[in-house]
């Protein structure tokens, strides 16, 4: 699994609020992605890191942000949460070496009320 | 931009049966594609990934192939299991880009029934 892991796993909240969904890992990857799922959109990109306070937009970023002050955690802040961010949230880490290969967490299922 | 199609989107199988799925891309400047399988409520697994210098990649009963001058790449499971049934996805990774983006496909739900 790579030795990724994502807190909370289920969370429930009401729109307006804020909310911070956080990825962590234990093998200093330096490029680590936020992805969501949704039924007839698949997965897409929101933001990815490439590297400590190095960050930048993915295909759908908007209403989104991110930080990264360690290697090991990503976090996706979602600034005033709205019923269209309903979604299941993966994290994503790519593989050292050539190959690019990425792993995914266990994902966040997040509702807005 | 990058578009993945996966055909079918939905199969079901009696068990014992060999099966292809099918994944097309539209642009074939891609560095790699990746196969994920998805069990419902959980997270993506990585099955095989294919270089774009690769025809093709083997795991087991799983094997994948990549044409990129069709924009076409195929996931053949061999003697299917209903251990087998989940969601399939593929995933191409764009080249020159040193992020890597993934473009994902809707993916394909499998079914093997005993």
């Amino acid at each position: 699994d790579a030795g990724i892991t994502q807190s909370p796993r289920h969370k429930v909240t009401e729109t307006g609020t804020p909310v911070t969904l956080r990825c962590h890992q234990t093998e200093n990857h330096r490029y680590m992605y936020w992805y969501r799922q949704d039924p007839g959109h698949g997965l897409r990109l929101i933001h990815y890191s490439y590297g400590v306070k190095d960050t930048d937009k993915g295909e759908v970023s908007d209403g989104y942000s991110v930080s990264r002050s360690k290697t090991e955690d990503f976090l996706l802040t979602l600034e005033s949460a709205t019923s269209s961010q309903t979604s299941v949230y993966f994290c994503a880490i790519r593989a050292s070496g050539g190959t690019y290969e990425q792993y995914f967490g266990p994902g966040t299922r997040l509702t807005v009320t | 931009k990058q578009e993945v199609t996966q055909i079918p989107a939905a199969l079901s199988v009696p068990e014992g049966e060999n099966l292809v799925l099918n994944c097309s891309f539209t642009d074939s400047a891609i560095y790699n594609l990746q196969w994920f399988r998805q069990d419902p409520g959980k997270g993506l697994t990585s099955l095989l990934l294919i270089q774009s210098s690769q025809r093709e990649q083997t795991s087991g009963r799983l094997n994948a192939s990549l044409d990129k001058s069709s924009g076409r790449s195929t996931l053949y499971i061999a003697a299917s299991q209903p251990g087998d049934s989940a969601t399939y996805l593929c995933a191409a990774r764009a080249g020159g880009t040193s992020y890597g983006k993934l473009t994902f496909g809707q993916g394909t739900i499998l079914t093997v029934h005993p």
